[in-house]
């Protein structure tokens, strides 16, 4: 049974304009967020996380949001790039440990 | 600058074929991860390990081992290839203690593909 979803399989936004992705979760037990990009035929790599404890952390043009009680978290992107198309993945880390969504494609449209 | 490299970035193998996936971290993490990534399953563990010839499985070790006989090192064994086993295989590391929030850095990935 998965424990992190995301359910938007793809987003498309204008170049400029704010990416929202969704991810929700199930385990109350989890203690960090974290969000990774990849491109294809790469790994994925680090982009921000947020500690169970806080309800925002903001990295430059990114920041991921987090409801406990909806257990629900979100990432902002805002101004979209051309550079941000790619996967992004929601991760929950429990006991070192992270359990990943399904993933969702953005594409930034000039 | 960190680095977790695998040996194969693509593979070709036959039904039936043992397959090794190697995976080197020059980080000394104690942790390492083999997942799998398939389209739109994202990211699914196989087997992981929280020290030298320790391992744990994953969420689907079924038709795989995993071998980790020195701390930077750690293998990927398909015993008798599938085609269902065709997929991104991506190798991780992280470390444990005081200030580690989980995050894994992974390799480039291994794209293994059974006939």
């Amino acid at each position: 049974d998965q424990q992190v979803k995301q359910n938007s399989p793809s987003l498309s936004v204008q170049e400029g304009r704010i990416s929202i992705l969704n991810c929700d979760y199930t385990n109350s037990m989890f203690d960090y967020f974290l969000w990774y990009k990849k491109y294809p035929a790469e790994g994925p790599t680090f982009l921000i996380s947020i500690s169970s404890i806080k309800d925002k952390n903001e990295d430059g043009r990114f920041t991921v949001f987090l409801n406990k009680s909806a257990k629900h978290l979100s990432l902002h992107i805002v101004p979209s790039q051309p550079g941000d198309s790619a996967v992004y993945f929601c991760a929950a880390s429990a006991d070192y440990k992270l359990s990943f969504g399904a993933g969702t494609t953005v594409t930034v449209r000039a | 600058d960190v680095k977790v490299t695998q040996s194969s970035r693509y593979l070709v193998k036959r039904t039936g074929e043992k397959v090794f996936l190697e995976c080197v971290q020059d980080m000394d993490h104690e942790n390492m991860f083999w997942y799998r990534q398939d389209p739109g399953l994202g990211l699914r563990l196989i087997y992981f390990s929280y020290d030298v010839k320790m391992k744990e499985k994953g969420d689907i070790p079924e038709g795989y081992s995993v071998s980790r006989e020195k701390k930077e090192r750690f293998s990927l064994i398909l015993e008798s290839a599938s085609t269902n086993q065709t997929s991104m295989y991506l190798c991780a590391s992280s470390f444990s203690g005081v200030g580690s929030t989980g995050e894994l850095f992974f390799g480039e990935g291994s794209r293994l593909t059974v006939l």
